[in-house]
C-alpha cells in the first residue's frame, strides 16, 4: 500500500516570506511517480508539478522549488516570497503501479 | 485547449435522492477517473474509465453508485438513493494514454454536492 504524509495541516504567513510544504511518501513500487497540485478556493485541482522516481533533480519554475529525496522520502515544495494569490491547500500525491494517492493537503494562508 | 469540464457546479439534494455529474475529459485523453473529496481531506478515487471500460471501480460503493462512458468519451456519475455522507466534492479528472504525459491527471472544477 502506498501512502503520503502531509504533516502540516495549516500555515500562516505574510506576503514575501518564503514557506516550505512538506511531504513523506511511503511504497513498496520501484518506479514511481510524485505530484504537487494546487487547490484555490474555487475548487480546481491545478497540475504544479510531476516527478518520476529516478529522477531526483530539483526542480525551479519561477518562485517555486521542489526538493527530491529518495532517501528520506520526501518531496517537499518551497515558494520564495510568497504572495496572496498563492493561498490555497496544496496535495502532495503519489502514483506508483496502482492508484493516484493524495495527502491531506496543508492549506496556506498569505496574508498582506 | 479546453479543460475538464463538469457540471453542475453546485448541487443540493435530500437524502435518498437521486442525482447526477456530468463530465468531459480533455479532448483525445482515453483515461478519465472519478474521485470524491470529503472536507479536509484529499480526494479518493471511485472509478477509473480508459476509453469506455472500467478499469478500477474497487473503491466505488456499487450499492448506491454507478458510473457509465458509453461512447468513450464524456461520463456519468450517479447516486441513488443519496446519503448525508455523500456530502463532497466529485472531481473528474483525465489523461492521455502514451507519450511523456500520461502519468498525469487533469482535474475540473469538481461538482459540490449537499445532502441535506
Amino acid at each position: 500500500a502506498q501512502k503520503v504524509t502531509q504533516a502540516q495541516t495549516e500555515i500562516s504567513v505574510v506576503e514575501k516570506e518564503d514557506v516550505t510544504l512538506d511531504c513523506v511518501y511511503e511504497t513498496r513500487d520501484t518506479t514511481y511517480y510524485l505530484f504537487w497540485y494546487k487547490q484555490p478556493p474555487s475548487g480546481e485541482l491545478v497540475f504544479l508539478i510531476r516527478r518520476n522516481s529516478f529522477d531526483e533533480q530539483n526542480e525551479i519554475s519561477g518562485r517555486y522549488s521542489w526538493n527530491f529525496q529518495k532517501s528520506t522520502s520526501s518531496f517537499n515544495f518551497t515558494i520564495t516570497a510568497s504572495q496572496v494569490v498563492d493561498s490555497a491547500v496544496y496535495f502532495c500525491a503519489l502514483r506508483g503501479y496502482s492508484t493516484l494517492t493524495f495527502g491531506k493537503g496543508t492549506m496556506l494562508l498569505v496574508s498582506p | 485547449e479546453a479543460g475538464v469540464a463538469q457540471s453542475p457546479r453546485y448541487k443540493i439534494i435530500e437524502k435518498r435522492q437521486s442525482v447526477a455529474f456530468w463530465c468531459n475529459p480533455i479532448s483525445g485523453h482515453a483515461t478519465l477517473y472519478w474521485y470524491q473529496q470529503i472536507l479536509g481531506q484529499g480526494p479518493k478515487l471511485l472509478i477509473q474509465f480508459q476509453n469506455n471500460g472500467v478499469v478500477d471501480d474497487s473503491q466505488l460503493p456499487k450499492d448506491r453508485f454507478s458510473a457509465e462512458r458509453l461512447k468513450g468519451v464524456d461520463s456519468t456519475l450517479k447516486i441513488q438513493p443519496a446519503k448525508l455522507e455523500d456530502s463532497a466534492v466529485y472531481l473528474c479528472a483525465s489523461s492521455s494514454v502514451g507519450g511523456g504525459d500520461q502519468e498525469t491527471q487533469y482535474f475540473g472544477p469538481g461538482t459540490r454536492l449537499l445532502v441535506l
